[in-house]
C-alpha cells in the first residue's frame, strides 16, 4: 500500500532538547511539506521541498530545519530554538505538479515537558 | 497570501439532518484549485475532493455533494443525512497554479446520535 509514514505518533520532549520527526513516503512524490496545527487552528507551513536536496522556509520556518537527501524522506528537526513547539505536525506530499493534490500523513504530536 | 474562509467554526447537528459547510476564497487568478479534507479525530488529514477552476459542475459523491460557484468565490460542501463518523474538522483550501495550499481555519462538525 502506497502512503505517507510518520513516526513517532507522540512525542515528548524536555526542554532545550532537539527532536527529529520522521516523514517518509512511497508515492514517488517528488515534493513534500511539513506543517504545525495547534489545538484548533489550521494548519501552518514550516518548510517545503519540491525535489530532493532542495528546500524552502515556509511561514513559520524559524527554530525549524529539515533535510531532503532522499526522494521518499524529509525529516523534521524541532530545535531548542522553536520557542513554543508542542503542536501537531503533520506531513504531506505531492506528486510535484503545480495543480496536484496533497496527501497527508497521520501526524506526529509533539509534547515539550 | 490569498485566503481562504471558513466562517462557521463549530457546527452541531442531529443525525440524519442535512449541513453545509461553508467555504469562500480569494482569488486574483484565472487557474486555481480547490479542495476540501477531513480530519477525524486520529488526526490524519484525508483528502476528499478536488476542483478546478474551469469546472464549475457540481458534485455528487454518495452522501456527500459540493457547490462551487465562482460568482461568489464560494464552495461549498453538503453532508446529507449525516452520521456520527461525519464528526470531524473540515478543511477547505485553494491552491494556485505551482503555487503552494492555502487551508482554510477549518470547520469543526459534531454529528450527535
Amino acid at each position: 500500500d502506497g502512503g505517507i509514514t510518520q513516526s513517532p505518533k507522540y512525542l515528548f520532549r524536555k526542554e532545550g532538547q532537539n527532536v527529529t520527526l520522521s516523514c517518509e513516503q512511497n508515492l514517488n512524490h517528488d515534493a513534500m511539506y511539513w506543517y504545525r496545527q495547534d489545538p484548533g487552528q489550521g494548519l501552518r507551513l514550516i518548510y517545503y521541498s519540491q525535489i530532493v536536496n532542495d528546500f524552502q522556509k515556509g511561514d513559520i520556518a524559524e527554530g525549524y530545519s529539515v533535510s531532503r537527501e532522499k526522494k521518499e524522506s524529509f525529516p523534521l528537526t524541532v530545535t531548542s530554538a522553536q520557542k513554543n513547539p508542542t503542536a501537531f505536525y503533520l506531513c504531506a506530499s505531492t506528486r510535484g505538479g503545480g495543480t496536484d493534490t496533497q496527501y497527508f500523513g497521520p501526524g506526529t504530536r509533539l509534547t515539550v515537558l | 497570501a490569498q485566503k481562504v474562509t471558513q466562517a462557521q467554526t463549530e457546527i452541531s447537528v442531529v443525525e440524519k439532518e442535512d449541513v453545509t459547510l461553508d467555504c469562500v476564497y480569494e482569488t486574483r487568478d484565472t487557474t486555481y484549485y480547490l479542495f476540501w479534507y477531513k480530519q477525524p479525530p486520529s488526526g490524519e488529514l484525508v483528502f476528499l475532493i478536488r476542483r478546478n477552476s474551469f469546472d464549475e459542475q457540481n458534485e455528487i459523491s454518495g452522501r456527500y455533494s459540493w457547490n462551487f460557484q465562482k460568482s461568489t468565490s464560494s464552495f461549498n460542501f453538503t453532508i446529507t443525512a449525516s452520521q456520527v463518523v461525519d464528526s470531524a474538522v473540515y478543511f477547505c483550501a485553494k491552491r494556485n497554479y505551482g503555487q503552494n495550499f492555502v487551508f482554510g481555519p477549518g470547520t469543526r462538525l459534531s454529528v450527535l446520535p
